[in-house]
C-alpha cells in the first residue's frame, strides 16, 4: 500500500524550532516530488513547498519562501519541514503529499497531517 | 485570498445533484494546466477525487465528475449521499507564481 506517514503533533512556545517529518512507503520514494501543505485554522490548503527526494531539488512557494526549510533524507524515504523560529502565526494543520509524475499534476496520497499549535 | 475561486458553501438534499464551481485566470486554469479535485474531511488526509480535469482515480464513485472550460472547472456530484458532506477543493497549477494553487474550498452540506 502506497502511504505517507506523518509525526505526531507538537506544541511549542514562540521563537522554538521545529522539525515534523513524512515518511513514505509502498513506492519509489526517491522518484516522485513531494509537497508540504498548510491548512490553517477555519481555512484552506495552500502548497508550502515541494521536494525531489532522489537529489533534495527544492521550490518553495513565494509565501513561504524564507519563511520554512524542506529537506529530504532518502536513505530513509523521509522528508520534512522546519522552522527555526516559530511564530503564533505559524498554528496549523500541515500535509505532506506526493505529486503525480506529471510537473503540472495532482497530489495522491496524502499524509495524515500533523498539528502544530504554537502558543505561549 | 485563494488564486481559484470557490463558492463557500454548497448544499443539496439527499438524492439531488449539486455543482461546485472553481474560477481560475490565465496564469492558471486559463493557461490550459488541468484541474484537481480532493474531498477533505476535518481531521483527515484529503482525498483525490478527479485528476486531469475528468478522470476519476480507481476507487472513486461515477457519482463524481468534472468539467473544465476557459478559466474555469466544475466539479458535479450525482446522487448525494450523506457521506458525502465535506469540504472540497479544486486545484491547478500556476505560471505567474510557479507552483501549485488551490480553490479556497466549498463546504459541502447535505440537508
Amino acid at each position: 500500500e502506497v502511504q505517507l506517514v506523518q509525526s505526531g503533533a507538537e506544541v511549542k512556545k514562540p521563537g522554538e524550532s521545529l522539525k515534523i517529518s513524512c515518511k513514505g512507503s509502498g513506492y519509489s520514494f526517491t522518484n516522485y516530488w513531494i509537497a508540504w501543505v498548510r491548512q490553517m485554522p477555519g481555512k484552506g490548503l495552500e502548497w508550502m513547498g515541494i521536494i525531489y527526494p532522489s537529489d533534495s531539488d527544492t521550490r518553495y512557494s513565494p509565501s513561504f519562501q524564507g519563511q520554512v526549510t524542506i529537506s529530504a533524507d532518502k536513505s530513509i524515504n523521509t522528508a520534512y519541514l522546519q522552522w527555526s523560529s516559530l511564530k503564533a502565526s505559524d498554528t496549523a494543520m500541515y500535509y505532506c503529499a506526493t505529486k503525480s509524475s506529471s510537473w503540472f499534476g495532482w497530489f495522491d496520497p496524502w499524509g495524515q497531517g500533523t498539528l502544530v499549535t504554537v502558543s505561549s | 485570498q485563494s488564486v481559484l475561486t470557490q463558492p463557500p458553501s454548497v448544499s443539496g438534499a439527499p438524492g439531488q445533484r449539486v455543482t461546485i464551481s472553481c474560477t481560475g485566470s490565465s496564469s492558471n486554469i486559463g493557461a490550459g494546466y488541468d484541474v484537481h479535485w480532493y474531498q477533505h474531511l476535518p481531521g483527515t488526509a484529503p482525498r483525490l477525487l478527479i485528476c486531469d480535469n475528468n478522470n476519476r482515480p480507481s476507487g472513486v464513485p461515477d457519482r463524481f465528475s468534472g468539467s473544465k472550460s476557459g478559466a474555469s472547472a466544475s466539479l458535479a456530484i450525482t446522487g448525494l449521499q450523506a457521506e458525502d458532506e465535506a469540504n472540497y477543493y479544486c486545484q491547478s497549477y500556476d505560471s505567474s507564481l510557479s507552483g501549485w494553487v488551490f480553490g479556497g474550498g466549498t463546504k459541502l452540506t447535505v440537508l
